[in-house]
């Protein structure tokens, strides 16, 4: 499986916009782009996830590179609620389950102070 | 949304009993789920594919008679972890998802809000 590299921890403060970076520079054509994220002592939730075009839903927005070899998501207005750890996943279409299963990395702890 | 539940929430046993831990999808069938643990500041490791009215496959290093699963219906699976030893105090999470989406990949994997095993 193709690897994502993210930055540990990231901090902003509350109502301003937070970038979180993923790098992948091993994407293959296929391959979606998952975020996901994890609130402190609960099952992740999925945030957003696109393949080529940049992206955008009630929750954030994700840009994509031309090259599709890093990517970003936009948290537009931070809150307090939005501190978890982000997790950026690669899928790639497959047959069966295979093609569900998320391999998690370390992920980014985003801290949002007040 | 799509929801998942876990049951229970949390738990404490001694060590050397077996605990069952019950994953729903409340409304949409899942023919597909997975099993995750964490370990404190760890990421999800997952366990195991769980697979409606077939064998779950089991991901490398994970004991497949230690952690037993059952896939029993379209909106229920199983964990059962027997024989629980104190390294196997965790939190576990499953997940359920809905379907392929027209570009055959899953849009969404819904997560449960996870068990805290913790054995004595």
């Amino acid at each position: 499986d193709a690897k994502t590299t993210q930055p540990n921890s990231m901090e902003s403060n509350e109502e301003e916009p937070v970038h979180l970076p993923c790098n992948h520079s091993t994407i293959s054509g296929t391959d979606y782009i998952h975020w996901y994220r994890q609130l402190p002592s609960q099952g992740p939730e999925y945030v957003i996830h696109g393949l080529t075009s940049n992206v955008n839903n009630r929750m954030a927005s994700l840009a994509i590179a031309e090259d599709r070899k890093s990517s970003t998501l936009i948290l537009h207005r931070a809150t307090l609620r939005d501190a978890a750890v982000y997790y950026c996943i690669l899928i790639s279409p497959g047959s069966g389950g295979s093609n569900y299963k998320l391999t998690f990395g370390k992920g980014t702890l985003l801290t949002v102070n007040p | 949304g799509a929801v998942v539940s876990q049951h229970p929430s949390r738990v404490i046993c001694k060590s050397g009993t077996s605990v069952k831990i019950e994953c729903r999808s409340l409304d949409f069938q899942a023919t597909t789920m997975f099993w995750y643990r964490q370990f404190p500041k760890q990421s999800l490791m997952l366990m195991a594919t769980s697979n409606e009215g077939s064998k779950a496959t089991y991901e490398q290093g994970v004991e497949k008679d230690k952690f037993l699963i059952n896939h029993a219906s379209l909106t229920l699976s199983t964990l059962t972890v027997t024989s629980a030893h104190p390294e196997d105090s965790s939190f576990y999470i499953c997940s359920a998802v809905p379907g392929l989406a027209e570009n055959g990949v899953a849009d969404t994997q819904y997560f449960g809000p996870g068990t805290r095993l913790t054995v004595l």
